[in-house]
């Protein structure tokens, strides 16, 4: 089935370091992703659309000077968080919208394993 | 926004066929109706989709009603390693590159030996 790396699984930093995640799609292009965080005990909350060589869209509420997103190829998107703080420790999630032979409303979106990520 | 309502918390016996409802009254003609789970601290495993026809695969079937403003998820035998939060999303169209998913709270299976 469809795969969707994501790049570091954890990490640890502190307070004030810029933080990068990659998410790779490994077989299929993808033309969009999607940045999802999640704390605990709590669904997931969709914070950007990442679209191949334009702007990320992102949601209400959610800092796009903060959370930096760049999806510079098919199979690569980033989002970057600057200037971390604790209350950025979460687990974030990317997904990859596989787009091969059907119309954009039958396409399921492929996740990754999540990065942890806590800021102290 | 979220556009389905799930029950919080369901159990099942192991073996026992696992049937998980969704409600989603506002969906639109073309919407699609999609399944995940999440195991914790993994990202949400892809289940199945469907639009107006009940659909079967290795993992699961889904029943969605005529009227399709529900679904059901079937896990025909399930075992110990099917506890994990479920969750039926609507397809939100929000833009021409999107298929944005807007994930609820969803259920939490567990399934009891």
């Amino acid at each position: 089935g469809a795969v969707v790396s994501q790049h570091p699984s954890r990490v640890i930093c502190k307070s004030g370091t810029s933080v990068k995640i990659e998410c790779r799609s490994l077989d299929f292009q993808a033309t969009t992703m999607f940045w999802y965080r999640q704390f605990p005990k709590q669904s997931l909350m969709l914070m950007a659309t990442s679209n191949e060589g334009s702007k990320a869209t992102y949601e209400q509420g959610v800092e796009k000077d903060k959370f930096l997103i760049n999806h510079a190829s098919l199979t690569l998107s980033t989002l970057t968080v600057t200037s971390a703080h604790p209350e950025d420790s979460s687990f974030y999630i990317c997904s990859a919208r596989d787009p091969t032979g059907r119309d954009l409303s039958n396409q399921p979106q492929h996740f990754g394993d999540g990065t942890r990520l806590s800021i102290l | 926004d979220a556009k389905t309502t799930q029950p919080p918390s369901m159990d099942c016996a192991e073996g026992r066929a696992a049937n998980l409802p969704c409600n989603h009254s506002t969906i639109s003609g073309n919407e699609y109706v999609y399944w995940y789970r999440q195991i914790h601290s993994q990202g949400p495993q892809y289940i199945i989709h469907g639009l107006k026809n009940n659909e079967t695969n290795e993992m699961a079937s889904l029943i969605i009603t005529e009227d399709r403003k529900s679904s059901t998820l079937i896990l025909p035998h399930a075992t110990l390693r099917d506890t994990a939060v479920y969750y039926c999303i609507v397809r939100s169209l929000v833009s021409n590159t999107g298929n944005q998913f807007y994930f609820g709270t969803g259920t939490s299976l567990t399934v009891i030996p």
